[in-house]
């Protein structure tokens, strides 16, 4: 069964940093792309970075500079490192596994929630 | 970035009823458009892949079409677990979203 777990939100400071992880199961982060979309409360999906199958990062311009995505094969599992944190990120963070191929998003975490508030 | 326009924004429909929704690309994306559903509280779930493929498990009241810049998600049959936001989603380039087509009951 596949599974993909979020972990690590929180209420953070603007300026602030905080590492999301996601753990995955049923499937090899290593041979599979890994993505992060994000929503803001009440707003519709954004997609924030993608990890390909070979370690390939690529972000959208709101995050790029700021958001570091990257995985430990050995634990399954992939991060999301979010430095100078604004308000505007404030969302809940979702992990999917994203369709090399096609680009679809087959199989998504239950999100965890970032708030950035002062 | 391509653009993706959903319309209508919101939807009153009944159970039972056939409903159409809409989603524009502002360029061409071949068919790498894709369709979620999401209720409240609860991640996005994908019902459509490459404009018409219906995912496993979907039910098949639920269809796809379109290529290129226009494309369509038909529910035959309303149902009242249908009720939900729907998103599409390309994945021609840097991938996007549409602003989502919230159905509520009538």
């Amino acid at each position: 069964e596949v599974q993909l777990v979020e972990s690590g939100g929180g209420v953070i400071q603007p300026g602030g940093s905080l590492r999301l992880t996601c753990v995955v199961s049923g499937f090899s982060v290593s041979s599979n792309y890994v993505t992060w979309v994000r929503q803001a409360p009440g707003k519709g999906l954004e997609w924030v970075a993608v990890i390909y199958k070979d370690g390939t990062t690529y972000y959208a311009d709101s995050v790029k500079g700021r958001f570091t995505v990257s995985r430990d094969t050995s634990t399954n599992t992939v991060f999301i490192q979010m430095k100078s944190l604004r308000v505007e990120d404030t969302a809940m963070y979702y992990c999917a596994r994203e369709v090399g191929v096609t680009g679809n998003l087959d199989y998504w975490g239950q999100g965890t929630l970032v708030t950035v508030t002062s | 970035d391509i653009q993706m326009t959903q319309s209508p924004s919101s939807l009153s429909a009944s159970v039972g009823d056939r409903v159409t929704l809409t989603c524009r690309a502002s360029q061409s994306i071949g068919n790498y458009l894709h369709w979620y559903q999401q209720k409240p509280g609860e991640a996005p779930k994908l019902l459509i892949y490459e404009a018409s493929n219906l995912q496993s498990g979907v039910p098949s009241r639920f269809s796809g079409s379109g290529s290129g810049t226009d494309f369509t998600l038909t529910i035959s049959s309303l149902q009242p677990e249908d009720f939900a936001t729907y998103y599409c989603h390309q994945s021609s380039s840097t991938h996007t979203f549409g602003q989502g087509t919230k159905l509520e009951i009538k």
